[in-house]
């Protein structure tokens, strides 16, 4: 059974840095896309970017690139999301997500999300 | 203008049909985009639907009843995701997606009632 399971909820103030993960099972990690994908309180989705762990090629959308950092370790099958300092308007759900492609093909598993909040 | 429009609510009644619209910004041909429909229920990640093209690329996600179908109009530039035989479990968000400008790009969504 293919599964993403992200790590657990933050709570952190702004300016701090933050690193959240997401570890695929049942599937081979190094052969897929994983994406991640933000949705911030009562919004809609939006794409932030992805990695294949095979060789960590790694793209962006044009909205959060320079905003965050995407990384994969495929040693423990293992995507990771991080932030250098986190600003209010980071306080979001982000899923990890894997795409069966680059490009024009489906993302067919989602983690079950990460609760990020960030206040002072 | 957003490159993907839906309307933010819809509401419709248990076992009537609703068509979910999702609306291509001037100038984006929906001809030529796979049409990727997603549902969100309160306090899930979204699942996969399906995938419409035309009648010859389509795809419909695992386990997903054959009472959600897509479909285009072309004169509205528009995908639709029609689910028939509506049942209270339908009632969700529903999110469409286009792979666009080397991005993966999402609608606003739209909120369905079924009451």
């Amino acid at each position: 059974e293919v599964q993403l399971v992200q790590s657990g909820a933050e709570v952190k103030k702004p300016g701090e840095s933050l690193k959240i993960s997401c570890k695929g099972s049942g599937y081979s990690f190094t052969g897929y896309w994983i994406g991640w994908v933000r949705q911030m309180p009562g919004k809609g989705l939006e794409w932030m970017g992805i990695i294949y762990p095979g060789d960590s090629d790694t793209r962006y959308s044009p909205s959060f690139q320079g905003q965050v950092t995407i990384s994969a370790d495929k040693s423990i099958s293992t995507a990771y999301l991080q932030w250098s300092s986190l600003r209010a308007s980071d306080t979001a759900m982000y899923y990890c997500v894997r795409h069966q492609g680059y490009g024009d093909y489906i993302i067919d598993y989602w983690g079950q999300g990460t609760l990020v909040t960030v206040s002072s | 203008q957003a490159v993907l429009t839906q309307p933010a609510s819809l509401s419709a009644s248990p076992g009537a049909s609703a068509s979910l619209t999702c609306t291509l910004r001037s100038g984006i041909n929906v001809g030529t985009y796979r049409i990727y429909w997603y549902q969100q229920k309160p306090g899930s990640p979204p699942q996969f639907l399906l995938r419409y093209k035309s009648d010859s690329d389509k795809q419909q996600g695992s386990g997903v009843p054959s009472r959600f179908s897509g479909s285009k109009d072309a004169s509205a530039n528009a995908g639709v995701l029609l689910i028939s035989g509506l049942q209270s479990e339908d009632e969700a968000d529903y999110y469409c997606m286009i792979w666009h400008s080397s991005a993966w790009v999402f609608g606003g969504g739209t909120k369905l009632t079924v009451l």
